[in-house]
């Protein structure tokens, strides 16, 4: 059975501060792996897609890394802004049959 | 351009009701998806479509039924809704398989309840 962990479950952090936090997926037979923010009574909107092994995409002040030989991610917020309150979604791609497993996702609080 | 659009929004059902989502994308994807999410899980795949007139079971397949007549809509049905089924439901599109370079668009959800 293939896992996807998310840590931490929830985190609140000081406006103006930076933050990270962890996607753990299996090493073996990957294919990508997908990062959504969801906001509340929103749907999730697609972040960064990444594919090759040391990938480091960047979109304003969120990045992502991506080591696939031991199976993680991380998620990089620099200077947390009250909109990016919101839990945030990774999701992995096996190539044994290309569906995406998803984790339970980080709730991401900001707080003024 | 709208993107995934789906309806209802909200929807009480007795048990033993049946009902039908609508998901419609206009943005020409081949794939779509039915989603749950329940609280303290991740998103959990009921069933997909990989084009007009195919359809597959997800992870959690059971109680549940679908149609892709046309390429822009994919219908989710309940024939004998249970109070398990009450969660929300999200509606996704891909432009490809595998995903690798084309994430999911997702709809705004429906919250359905089962009394």
């Amino acid at each position: 059975i293939l896992n996807v962990e998310q840590s931490p479950q929830s985190l609140h952090v000081q406006e103006g501060d930076s933050t990270n936090f962890t996607c753990s997926f299996p090493s073996s037979n990957f294919y990508a792996l997908h990062w959504y923010r969801w906001e509340t009574a929103k749907s999730p909107e697609a972040l960064f897609v990444m594919t090759l092994n040391g990938d480091e995409k960047k979109k304003g002040r969120i990045s992502a890394t991506l080591n696939t030989k031991e199976g993680y991610s991380y998620l990089y917020i620099k200077g947390s802004q009250p909109e990016d309150s919101a839990t945030y979604l990774c999701a992995f791609i096996s190539v044994s049959n290309y569906q995406l497993i998803w984790g339970a996702g980080t709730k991401l609080i900001i707080k003024p | 351009n709208a993107g995934v659009t789906q309806t209802p929004k909200f929807r009480v059902l007795k048990t033993g009701q049946s009902m039908t989502l609508l998901c419609a994308q206009d943005m020409n994807h081949e794939y779509m998806y039915w989603y749950r999410q329940d609280p303290g899980m991740g998103l959990r795949l009921i069933h997909y479509s990989v084009g007009e007139g195919t359809t597959a079971k997800g992870e959690v397949p059971d109680g549940y039924n679908v149609s892709r007549l046309k390429k822009q809509n994919f219908l989710l049905g309940l024939e004998s809704a249970a109070p398990s089924q009450t969660s929300v439901y999200f509606c996704a599109s891909s432009y490809s398989m595998g995903n690798r370079d084309s994430p999911l668009h997702f709809g705004n959800g429906t919250r359905l309840t089962v009394t």
